[in-house]
C-alpha cells in the first residue's frame, strides 16, 4: 500500500538555526498538510498546500514558516529560526483530490528537537 | 470553525473485554467526516475508521465500530475483543470536505492482560 514518507525521523537543532523537514506524498496525491503536535498535547494543523500555492493555514503558520514542492514528489517544511518551542512532532498528508471520500494519509512524523 | 472533545483523558480496559472511548464535536459544516486516529508509542497516526456525516449507518471495521449520533454530535469509538496492541493513544478528528482536520486531544487506552 503506498504511503507517505517523512525524512529525517528525528532532527536535533540548535535555537536559531534553519531546519528543513522533508516529506514525500503519494504520488497521484494532489492536497499536502502539515500538522504539528507538542509532545503530550493535540496535533494541530498548520498549513495546507494545492497547486503549489497555500490554500490556507492556521495562526501557528507565521513568517518563520515556508512550505515548498521543489520538484514534484518532495514536500516541505521549513522554519528559519528555530525556537525551543518548535519542539515537537511534525506530521506531513496527503490526499488525492477534492472527492469527499478522499482521506488524508498521514506520515510517520518527524520530531524535532530544539536545544 | 470545528472543535472536538475527548473527556476521557485515560481509560482502561482489559484483554478481551470491550471499551468504548467517547467523542464530542462541533461543526458549522453541513457535511463533514469524523475519523478516529490511533498513535501508538511510535507516534505515527494510523486511520482506525472514519464516518461520512451524511450517512446514518455506523461504520464499522473488524473490532472497531463507532456509534455515531448525528444530532447529539456524538462520535463514540468501541473497541471489541481487546488486543495488546490496541494500546495507544486515540485521536478523534472532524474534517470539512476541505478536510482540514481538527483532533481532539486524545484519550490514552491501555490494555491490561
Amino acid at each position: 500500500e503506498p504511503e507517505v514518507t517523512q525524512t529525517p525521523s528525528h532532527q536535533v537543532t540548535q535555537m536559531g538555526q534553519e531546519v528543513i523537514l522533508r516529506c514525500v506524498p503519494i504520488s497521484n496525491h494532489l492536497y499536502f498538510y502539515w500538522y504539528r503536535q507538542i509532545l503530550g498535547q493535540k496535533v494541530e494543523f498548520l498549513v495546507s498546500f494545492y497547486n503549489n500555492e497555500i490554500s490556507e493555514k492556521s495562526e501557528i503558520f507565521d513568517d518563520q514558516f515556508s512550505v515548498e514542492r521543489p520538484d514534484g514528489s518532495n514536500f516541505t517544511l521549513k522554519i528559519r529560526s528555530t525556537k525551543l518551542e518548535d519542539s515537537a512532532m511534525y506530521f506531513c498528508a496527503s490526499r488525492r483530490d477534492s472527492g469527499g471520500k478522499n482521506i488524508q494519509y498521514f506520515g510517520a512524523g518527524t520530531r524535532l528537537s530544539v536545544l | 470553525a470545528q472543535t472536538v472533545t475527548q473527556s476521557q483523558p485515560e481509560m482502561s480496559v482489559q484483554e478481551a473485554e470491550t471499551v468504548t472511548l467517547s467523542c464530542t464535536y462541533d461543526t458549522s459544516e453541513s457535511d463533514y467526516y469524523l475519523f478516529w486516529y490511533k498513535q501508538p508509542p511510535s507516534r505515527q497516526m494510523i486511520l482506525v475508521i472514519r464516518q461520512e456525516a451524511y450517512k446514518q449507518q455506523n461504520a464499522t471495521e473488524n473490532r472497531f465500530s463507532v456509534n455515531f449520533q448525528k444530532a447529539a454530535k456524538s462520535f463514540s469509538l468501541k473497541i471489541s475483543d481487546s488486543q495488546l496492541g490496541d494500546a495507544a493513544m486515540y485521536f478523534c478528528a472532524c474534517g470539512d470536505y476541505g478536510q482540514n482536520f481538527v483532533f481532539g486531544p486524545g484519550t490514552r487506552l491501555s490494555v491490561l492482560p
